[in-house]
């Protein structure tokens, strides 16, 4: 049984460009959360997807949206990109009533 | 908002030696409380969870315990390893069923 995947694992981007992440599930996993992890900090919520909708946000801009595919698979999005945006991004898993989430490699994403 | 502490921020033992990590959290209304250890520049492997009505879970040489109406979770170490180096992580899961994290303890086994 495959655990959470994610693709890229390591990106480089210049300001203002737009990057797109995929993340897939762990088999049996209707739930996909993403989280943004700063060098030196803990993970940060960014948002969580469930039965293809946005089912809620943390502290950031717009800059940063989603998507969940019919076979609960997702994408992270961020437009116009930052320096600040360089981070490692973790994508975790979870089935809606167990609470449990289980997290994928990350992507590195370094924004020049 | 809740917000997660962890202390010490780094922490350096000779092996063998057991030890203690510390995490507080300010809101008790938590589902649960998971410990993940985090190898540099990789994800986050989950060591050991406690739901909100457990006091402890133990996995090999970790035991994890929670006390949610003081806020405070420990996690102890104990024969502590040079693979055992890593950053550990204390999260907690809200009603909300998202995690918040500390920023984690920096542990260093000296062999």
């Amino acid at each position: 049984d495959a655990g959470v995947t994610q693709s890229p694992t390591h990106l480089i981007k210049t300001r203002g460009q737009q990057v797109t992440l995929r993340c897939s599930p762990k088999s049996g996993h209707d739930t996909v959360s993403w989280y943004q992890q700063a060098l030196g900090q803990g993970p940060q919520f960014i948002f969580q997807y469930y039965e293809e909708e946005e089912r809620q946000r943390g502290n950031f801009p717009d800059r940063f949206s989603g998507h969940q595919f019919p076979n609960y698979s997702s994408e992270l999005n961020v437009n116009a990109l930052l320096l600040g945006d360089s981070a490692l991004y973790l994508c975790a898993s979870s089935y809606d009533k167990a609470y449990e989430q289980y997290f994928g490699p990350g992507t590195r994403l370094t924004v020049t | 908002k809740q917000e997660v502490t962890q202390i010490p921020a780094a922490l350096s033992v000779p092996e063998g030696e057991n030890l203690v990590l510390n995490c507080s959290f300010t809101d008790s209304a938590i589902y649960n409380l998971q410990w993940f250890r985090q190898d540099p520049g990789k994800g986050l492997t989950s060591l050991l969870l406690i739901q909100s009505s457990q006091r402890e879970q133990t996995s090999g040489r970790l035991n994890a315990s929670l006390d949610k109406s003081s806020g405070r979770s420990t996690l102890y170490i104990a024969a502590s390893q040079p693979g055992d180096s890593a950053t550990y992580l204390c999260a907690v899961l809200t009603g909300a069923n998202n995690l918040f994290f500390g920023t984690g303890t920096r542990l260093t086994v000296i062999p």
